[in-house]
């Protein structure tokens, strides 16, 4: 079994429409990120969390939200989804090592992505 | 504030070829540099990473890649492409603050033909 697991992988809705993504992980890390992937961009951080009571928003948290039920589990949510919310998604976790001043060391493990389309 | 760029969205080459692929950092604060792969309806992993000490650093399946502090780049390598190596790579510089925040830059498609 995958360590970071997404479900829905594949998911069409309309326009308005309430999405939830979830994301549950068996590393044991307390980090857990939302990522946004569209061709050309690369990957955009939209939320981050780095414990239960810890939530943070990314570069591009508008028109999403987010919610951290317990260490394991991290869902992503569109309250109304739009088209241009179209992409693939993905959750990472990470650990706290090598974390230091100014930078970081440690690694993302990421899930095999959940892929949404807005008609 | 960081920010990553890869130069060329597309690259092929042949099979037995050497693999290049460029990515220029900017940073306020010494860097530290990731490259990351993705295969085909996967999530992303780990390639190498830079963060202190030597300069050229060696990772999974024969990649490697030095930090050249100098020009502002980290360019992956590896000497000879095989046909798995097609794949989408990026590269990645961590945020400020200390924590695992990275930005990514656009990615690099890399084809591999016989």
């Amino acid at each position: 079994d995958a360590d970071v697991t997404q479900t829905p992988r594949n998911r069409i809705t309309k326009t308005g429409k309430r999405i939830m993504l979830e994301c549950s992980q068996t590393k044991g890390h307390d980090r857990m990120y939302w990522y946004r992937q569209d061709p050309g961009l690369g990957l955009r951080l939209i939320y981050y969390s780095f414990d239960v009571k810890d939530i943070n928003k990314g570069e591009i948290s508008d028109g999403y939200s987010v919610s951290r039920q317990a260490q394991a589990k991290f869902s992503l949510s569109l309250e109304s989804a739009i088209p241009n919310q179209t992409a693939l998604y993905f959750c990472a976790t990470s650990d706290l090592q090598g974390v230091a001043v100014g930078g970081n060391t440690g690694e993302l493990f990421f899930g095999e992505g959940s892929r949404l389309t807005v008609l | 504030a960081q920010s990553v760029t890869q130069l060329g969205s597309h690259v092929s080459v042949s099979e037995g070829a050497l693999v290049l692929l460029r990515c220029n950092y900017s940073s306020s604060v010494p860097p530290y540099l990731f490259w990351y792969v993705q295969y085909p309806n996967q999530g992303l992993q780990l390639l190498l990473k830079y963060t202190t000490g030597a300069t050229l650093v060696k990772g999974i399946n024969g990649f490697e890649a030095e930090f050249k502090k100098s020009e502002t780049s980290f360019h992956l390598t590896k000497p000879s492409a095989h046909m798995s190596d097609a794949a989408e790579y990026f590269c990645a510089v961590s945020g400020s603050g200390g924590y695992n925040k990275l930005i990514f830059g656009a990615g690099t498609r890399l084809a591999v033909h016989p």
